[in-house]
């Protein structure tokens, strides 16, 4: 069983540049969260994706986009990079159908630095 | 508006006793929790979880009591262990678990880092 690997590790982009992240969710998983973590901070909820659709968001701007495949995995894009994107990005995967699933599965995470 | 405070950036406990992380709510609709714990360089992975309709949940050296009228809950690690030493992350779901909500959307306190010397 592969768990959930994330592309690229580390990164860094200047202010005003595009980024496209890149996750494959545990086998199995049919839907995929991402999660933006700032410095000394706890995880902060971006989006979902469930059956190719976004499945719920949180409190950030439209430049952050994403796009789930047929295969699961996910993209997530950030447009117009701003110095306070700079952070631990994850990746969490889990099967939606349960009734009350328990567990999301992270991935390492892609660190982007935003200069 | 933080709705999951960790009011304790960081703890250190001796090795073979008892490391209590806690946790404090504000939604009084949330009825599901769990903890994460996370190495550096790693994902957070999941430890534990309770539901609104019980007062505690036991999973080998790792137990989690939940106070709903303190909105309140507390992770206790018996006895600790040096590969223990971890960022704990309290997380609730925004989705009500008991209707059949998913957890994709969590919403997690600032962590407390935990050290266990030996």
């Amino acid at each position: 069983e592969t768990g959930v690997t994330q592309s690229p590790t580390h990164l860094i982009k200047t202010r005003g540049q595009q980024v496209t992240l890149r996750c494959s969710s545990q086998s199995g998983h049919n839907t995929v969260s991402w999660y933006q973590q700032a410095l000394g901070q706890g995880p902060q909820f971006i989006f979902q994706y469930y059956r190719e659709e976004e499945n719920g968001r949180g409190n950030f701007p439209p430049r952050f986009s994403g796009l789930q495949f047929p295969n699961y995995s996910s993209e997530l894009n950030v447009n117009a990079l701003e110095l306070d994107d700079s952070a631990l990005y994850l990746c969490a995967s889990s099967f939606k159908g349960l009734r009350n699933e328990v567990e999301l599965f992270f991935g390492e995470g892609s660190r982007l630095t935003v200069l | 508006d933080q709705q999951v405070k960790q009011n304790s950036p960081s703890l250190s406990v001796q090795e073979g006793r008892i490391s209590i992380l806690n946790c404090d709510y504000t939604n009084s609709m949330f009825d599901y929790f769990l903890w994460y714990k996370k190495y550096p360089a790693e994902g957070p992975t999941f430890l534990i979880s309770i539901s609104s309709i019980k007062d505690k949940n036991e999973d080998g050296r790792f137990t989690v009591f939940l106070n709903k009228s303190a909105k309140h809950l507390s992770l206790h690690i018996v006895p600790s262990q040096p590969g223990d030493s971890a960022v704990y992350f309290c997380a609730a779901p925004r989705a009500l678990m008991n209707y059949g909500g998913s957890q994709g959307n969590l919403i997690f306190g600032k962590g407390t880092k935990l050290s266990v010397k030996p």
